[in-house]
């Protein structure tokens, strides 16, 4: 166990469809991060949030987008979904003394 | 920018035995951070070890300890006595050296470990 919950476990939408994904961190973890992890593929990085404010992304579109809270919630917002959408999506949280990232179980998206 | 590769799409071992898995890295950067995680089947991933760049020493954790060679940004794992739990995919990931920076996966090493 990390101490990083996700929910839903598993989610299905449609193409075109928004979807909102759910991350809890540990207490104390100020950093969190979120990767798309295709079927067969490592986790590739899409942003990261440091006290409530993006600083970082990788190559993913606007349409992904997120939020995190001071109590060490955060969220992922997908709009327009695509079918390649489809994956593994998993929050990662960090300290601040910190280089370890300590992963949560992620949420399967499935987009019909 | 930074890659991983892992080589190695699977591998099997028998239990008890010593198995190896290869990653090799590409970077710019002097100070960095590589790790090995762990991913079994019920997908939380799991960290198996770290090694800081600046350090000439390889890291061991229990069965597992890593082979570090910066000149050949080469860094592979090496799991002694191998258990049935080891079964799960492994991932080397990179990470620089810069507060709050991002990390780079491979493509993952399944790895089955044989009864």
């Amino acid at each position: 166990e990390t101490g990083v919950t996700q929910s839903p476990t598993h989610l299905i939408k449609t193409r075109g469809q928004q979807v909102t994904l759910r991350c809890s961190s540990q207490s104390g973890h100020n950093t969190v991060s979120w990767y798309q992890q295709a079927l067969g593929q490592g986790p590739q990085f899409i942003f990261q949030y440091y006290r409530e404010e993006e600083n970082g992304r990788g190559n993913f579109p606007p349409r992904f987008s997120g939020l995190q809270f001071p109590n060490y919630s955060s969220e992922l917002n997908v709009n327009a979904l695509e079918l390649d959408d489809s994956a593994l999506y998993l929050c990662a949280s960090r300290g601040m003394s910190g280089n370890e990232q300590f992963f949560g179980p992620g949420t399967r998206l499935t987009v019909l | 920018a930074q890659t991983v590769t892992q080589s190695q799409p699977e591998m099997s071992v028998q239990e008890a035995e010593t198995v190896t898995l290869s990653c090799t890295y590409d970077t710019s950067e002097s100070n960095y951070y590589l790790f090995w995680y762990k991913q079994p089947p019920s997908r939380q991933m799991i960290l198996v070890i770290r090694q800081e760049a600046y350090k000439q020493q390889n890291a061991t954790e229990n069965r597992f300890s890593v082979n570090f060679q910066k000149a050949a940004k080469s860094f592979s794992l090496k799991i002694s006595d191998s258990q049935l739990g080891d079964t799960a995919m492994y991932f080397c990931a990179f990470m620089k050296q810069v507060t709050g920076n991002q990390f780079y996966f491979g493509t993952g090493t399944s790895l089955t470990v044989i009864p």
